[in-house]
């Protein structure tokens, strides 16, 4: 069975500080996918960051970077110098081995503060 | 290049009624995969189709929930006889192939369902 844990329901920042946002995953496959998802009071899910399980070196994008440790199982989202923009939920999804269907954690909300 | 369409984005339909759900995949895709998401929840898988099949359906309640995905035409969510519970926000992605790639999974904008 394949699980997504966030254990932080809600986080604050302040605006150009950076924050971590915790995800812990549990599979019996070698052969996985991690995910982060943005998902904004609007409702969209945008897509943010991928880390595969036998990449090496941890995933960036931009101000997105996915601190990977796989002999703990997680996938930590950090994101640099925050902006008031991105105030949003936050999910971790894994999808793994042969399966296709994406496994979502329940998010975590943060909010940006001035 | 349009990105995966869903509509309507808000429906309203009283307990009883039926709910349909339509999701154009983005241009190229033919798998369309749907999920739901209860408020205050992530979202959880329903249901993977490609082109007139339906791959796994094993996230859809075995009652009253169906979807096709037609030769021609976008990929249809009907519920049936709605009840509360069904509030939701359902949400379809799409994406070319399924391959070892396993990242291209793009989202639509969701379809807010209301039960009265």
């Amino acid at each position: 069975a394949q699980k997504i844990t966030q254990t932080q329901p809600g986080m604050f920042v302040q605006e150009k500080e950076a924050v971590t946002l915790d995800c812990t995953y549990d599979t019996s496959d070698q052969s996985y996918g991690l995910f982060w998802y943005k998902q904004p009071s609007s409702g969209e899910m945008i897509f943010l960051i991928y880390q595969g399980s036998y990449d090496e070196q941890n995933a960036t994008e931009g101000r997105y970077s996915l601190n990977f440790q796989k002999a703990r199982k997680s996938a930590n989202l950090v994101i640099s110098a925050s902006q008031l923009g991105d105030s949003a939920m936050y999910f971790c999804a894994m999808r793994a081995g042969s399966g296709y269907a994406l496994n979502f954690g329940k998010g975590t909300s943060l909010l940006v503060t001035p | 290049n349009a990105g995966v369409m869903q509509n309507p984005r808000h429906l309203v339909r009283r307990r009883g009624q039926e709910a349909r759900l339509r999701c154009s995949p983005m241009k190229g895709h033919s798998h369309v995969y749907w999920y739901r998401q209860l408020p205050e929840e992530g979202l959880k898988f329903m249901v993977y189709l490609q082109k007139e099949n339906i791959i796994d359906e094993s996230g859809m309640p075995k009652e009253r929930f169906s979807a096709e995905f037609p030769k021609e035409g976008p990929s249809i969510l009907r519920i049936q006889q709605v009840v509360r519970g069904d509030s939701a926000a359902y949400f379809c992605a799409s994406s070319p192939w399924t391959s070892r790639t396993l990242y291209e999974q793009y989202f639509g904008p969701g379809t807010r369902l209301t039960v009265t």
